[in-house]
């Protein structure tokens, strides 16, 4: 199984400002064309949501200060500027293989 | 408007079995793959497996095979989640998940849950 590892595990951000996570996956996602890596976001009490796919392409409606990047084992999820609404803890999932598997996740707090 | 309601879940005692639902409403359920996805309580997700439109590929994740039996009824719009020989660790709530068209392993649907409690 691919395993992903997120980092941080909590940050807290201050109200403005630039928040940043990490996902490694234990192998490669990525062909020359696709990344195979997503991003939700689970609010408390809720459902997660999906936020952006094959690395970069942010779902229908997603605010455009969400962004995701990276490549390979590598990915980054930025939210720019935070806003209280984006309280949540947050989720990287890749599609490479069977089976699919999320990250242990990242709780945002803003400050 | 899609909707996903899972049913079922409860209290369990260890080495029972247990059979959750998942209604589907607002698309055509017998067209899409479907998944079940788990949530410990303060923990994070896991995947369960997924199932195809006509039932023919049923994948699990491995680790989890021999105690989880995905099944579905299209001409009742619904999803199942057979579970057996439970045990604490299984103590999770468990959502359904549709897939967005054509990816099946985007999860762009999700129910509410449904909450299973494994204790004696």
């Amino acid at each position: 199984d691919i395993v992903l590892t997120q980092s941080p595990a909590s940050l807290a951000v201050s109200l403005g400002q630039r928040a940043t996570i990490s996902c490694r996956a234990s192998q490669s996602v990525s062909t020359s064309s696709y990344s195979y890596m997503h991003w939700y976001q689970q609010k408390p009490g809720q459902p997660p949501k999906l936020l952006i796919k094959y690395a970069s392409n942010l779902e229908s409606g997603v605010p455009a200060r969400f962004s995701g990047s990276g490549s390979g084992t590598d990915f980054t999820l930025n939210i720019h500027p935070v806003e209280e609404e984006d309280t949540a803890t947050y989720y990287c999932q890749h599609s490479w293989e069977i089976p699919w598997t999320f990250g242990g996740g990242t709780k945002l707090e803003i400050k | 408007e899609v909707k996903l309601l899972e049913s079922g879940g409860g209290l369990v005692q260890p080495g029972g079995s247990l059979k959750l639902s998942c209604a589907a409403s607002g698309f055509d359920f017998s067209r899409y793959w479907m998944s079940w996805v788990r949530q410990a309580p303060g923990k994070g997700l896991e995947w369960i497996g997924e199932i195809n439109p006509d039932s023919s590929t049923i994948n699990y994740t491995p680790s989890l095979k021999d105690k989880f039996i995905i099944s579905r009824d299209n001409a009742k719009n619904t999803l199942y989640l057979q579970m057996s020989k439970v045990r604490s660790e299984d103590t999770a709530l468990y959502y359904c998940a549709r897939g967005a068209a054509y990816y099946r392993y985007l999860f762009a649907y999700w129910g509410q849950g449904t909450l299973v409690t494994v204790s004696a």
